[in-house]
């Protein structure tokens, strides 16, 4: 899964199939985490949120999961079809702060197998 | 609406060349800000706007300035391209300071 920092990694998945896309965050003091999509050249796309106070949220066809212990986040996207191909971010932030401490998360490619 | 427009998409600059970015969205949102992209280090934000006429650094501010004369409008400067801001630059605005942020499409700007 991705990560601050890390190589961005890949992820093929077979059409119809439900995708796992993960993220490890740093600061344990982070309390929202966001996930968007970013497709070939067009601009990040605000998914799903979750506040820390959460473990799981559920959206149109996407899950996020939170799990403060391991200061993971997973997105699971259900059924997934081709315009899900895409390079998915994490972002976190801290309690206080908003947008102008977000930080983003190299981001994963998700790419949908016909 | 249009959401968030930005201009140009694309440019080519030489080293020590000025130019503007210009961002506008017509959500009425008063908060905006301006990313870059660079391959392997996500989004890093460069200046941002919690106001008309107020701006703010982000993480990586220098060699950039800003102005937010209108609240549609977030304006990214270059005074002295670099061939180190070679790079995507996003714009984005948002109605509060957390949530979901509006992204435009992106200007690729190339400094040789």
């Amino acid at each position: 899964g991705e990560s601050v920092g890390l190589h961005l990694p890949t992820l093929s998945v077979q059409e119809g199939d439900n995708s796992i896309i993960n993220c490890a965050y740093s600061n344990s003091a982070s309390d929202y985490f966001i996930w968007y999509k970013q497709e070939s050249g067009k601009g990040p796309q605000f998914i799903i949120d979750i506040r820390s106070n959460m473990d799981k949220r559920q959206g149109q066809r996407v899950t996020v999961l939170l799990n403060k212990t391991v200061k993971h986040l997973s997105l699971q996207i259900a059924a997934t079809q081709p315009g899900d191909s895409a390079v998915y971010f994490c972002a976190e932030t801290f309690p206080n702060f908003g947008n102008e401490k977000l930080t983003f998360g190299t981001g994963t490619r998700l790419t949908i197998i016909p | 609406n249009a959401g968030v427009t930005q201009t140009p998409k694309f440019r080519v600059l030489k080293t020590g060349q000025s130019m503007t970015l210009l961002c506008a969205q017509d959500m009425n949102h008063e908060y905006m800000y301006w990313y870059r992209q660079d391959p392997g280090m996500g989004l890093r934000l460069i200046h941002y706007s919690v106001g008309e006429g107020t701006t703010a650094k982000g993480e990586v501010p220098d060699g950039y300035n800003v102005s937010r004369l209108k609240k549609q409008n977030f304006l990214l400067g270059l005074e002295s391209a670099a061939p180190s801001q070679t790079s995507v630059y996003f714009c984005a605005s948002s109605y509060g300071s957390s949530g979901e942020q509006f992204f435009g499409p992106g200007t690729r700007l190339t400094v040789l």
